[in-house]
């Protein structure tokens, strides 16, 4: 069964650090999507990405932050200064279409340790 | 504005019985719905959708109620077993996103 995958399964950074996290969605999708979760709390969205554009992006995602798809396989979210509070897990998720009518499919995350 | 609410923090049952977890929704144009859970360390799991255009969807051990008059949804588990251990969501979609509440934690007693 098609799955999305995200690489590493945890990183540790130190603050003011780069990172960049990777996601390979399913392949015939085409609407990208990084969410975060806070240990102990709720899944919040971040940002969603069709045709190599930025569709909708939440408060959160900041000037920090950027998504990219650098080939045709791979979907990045960047974190430019990690700060101790962007220690989340990072959630990738791909769907066929948008628009709110369509299953979006999640990968198993990257634990993100900030220090 | 928009919510998706679930009416109980937590639900706790014992193995075999059946689970019934519940979610009220604000949007009476809302024509998609979604039912995901969450195990624990992983990424939320797809489990079963319904249109608005149904009030019953079966899948296996699943079944999802949709009453529209009072904007209710609520998922149904046969049989509960111990891998139904999770955190169950029905997020409120909208555009380009998916707003996920605080879900429902399901304990499955052995």
């Amino acid at each position: 069964e098609p799955e999305v995958t995200q690489t590493p399964s945890h990183q540790v950074t130190q603050m003011g650090q780069e990172v960049i996290l990777r996601c390979v969605p399913i392949s015939n999708h085409l609407y990208f999507y990084w969410y975060r979760q806070i240990l102990g709390q709720k899944v919040e969205f971040l940002v969603s990405f069709y045709n190599n554009e930025i569709s909708e992006k939440s408060e959160i995602f900041d000037d920090q932050f950027s998504v990219e798809r650098p080939d045709g396989s791979n979907f990045t979210l960047k974190i430019r200064s990690t700060k101790l509070e962007d220690s989340a897990m990072y959630f990738c998720a791909s769907s066929e279409a948008g628009s709110g009518n369509y299953i979006q499919y999640f990968g198993a995350g990257t634990r993100l340790s900030v220090l | 504005g928009e919510s998706v609410g679930l009416h109980l923090p937590t639900l706790s049952v014992q193995e075999g019985d059946n689970s019934i977890i519940n979610c009220a929704y604000s949007n009476s144009a809302s024509d998609y719905f979604i039912w995901y859970k969450q195990e624990s360390g992983k990424g939320p799991q797809f489990i079963i959708d319904i249109r608005s255009n149904m009030d019953k969807r079966q899948g296996q051990r699943v079944t999802v109620l949709l009453n529209k008059t009072v904007k209710h949804l609520s998922l149904q588990i046969a049989a509960t077993q111990p891998g139904d251990s999770a955190v169950y969501f029905c997020p409120l979609l909208g555009g380009f996103k998916t707003i996920f509440g605080a879900g429902t934690r399901l304990f499955v007693k052995a």
